[in-house]
């Protein structure tokens, strides 16, 4: 299977803050990279597809990049909702899909 | 508006079977993909189980392969994990969650997700 590898595992940060988080795979995945926020006690939610592209109502602060093995997740402006866990997925090897460990995104 | 509601968790014996459900709402069963993703407790994800759009193809992560079955009531637009065998290590919180596409070859990104039902295996 495809590892997923997320660092930090947690960061610290205050509202107003660029956030960054970053996904490596460990072999070539091209573009297939998603990423998904969960807030604490709810479902994950889709928030980038296929490396880039931003899901339907997702706030345009979010952004994604990367290929290859290694992806990025910008937050521009970290807003209170914004703390959470995220996740990277790749979704290259049908059906072995897999997920990084989370980055949790606390207040500081 | 799409929802998923699971439902059918509870407290499994180590070697029993518990049998989950999703009710769908507000989209088809037929136009898209279906998977379930399991979360430990204070664990990440993890991608447990597919069927496509069609039905026809189902797919399972390895350390379920043999004693889970995914399928679907169209009629109902409902769908199942029936988990036989189980052991402590399925222990998790079991999410549906709808998939963008209806193919298995485009599937893999999961855009709805229900709020999970809880599976605890112990004796």
């Amino acid at each position: 299977d495809i590892q997923m590898t997320q660092s930090p595992s947690s960061l610290s940060a205050s509202v107003g803050d660029r956030v960054t988080i970053t996904c490596r795979a460990s072999q070539n995945i091209g573009t297939s990279l998603n990423w998904y926020q969960q807030r604490p006690g709810r479902a994950p939610s889709l928030l980038i597809h296929g490396t880039f592209s931003l899901q339907s109502g997702v706030p345009s602060r979010f952004s994604g990049s990367g290929s290859g093995t290694d992806f990025t997740l910008t937050i521009s402006s970290l807003q209170p909702e914004d703390f959470a866990t995220y996740y990277c997925q790749q979704s290259y090897s049908t059906p072995a899909w897999t997920f990084g460990q989370g980055t949790k995104v606390e207040i500081k | 508006e799409v929802q998923l509601l699971e439902s059918g968790g509870g407290l499994g014996q180590p070697g029993g079977s518990l049998r989950l459900s999703c009710a769908a709402t507000g989209f088809t069963l037929n136009n898209f993909a279906m998977s379930w993703v399991r979360q430990a407790p204070g664990k990440g994800l993890e991608w447990v189980s597919f069927i496509s759009g069609t039905g026809g193809i189902t797919y399972y992560a390895g350390p379920v392969k043999g004693r889970f079955t995914i399928s679907r009531d169209t009629s109902k637009n409902t769908l199942y994990l029936q988990m036989n065998s189980l052991r402590a290590g399925d222990t998790a919180l079991y999410y549906c969650a709808k998939d963008r596409f209806s193919s298995a070859a485009a599937a893999g990104s999961f855009d709805s997700w229900g709020q999970g039902t809880l599976v605890v295996v112990s004796s």
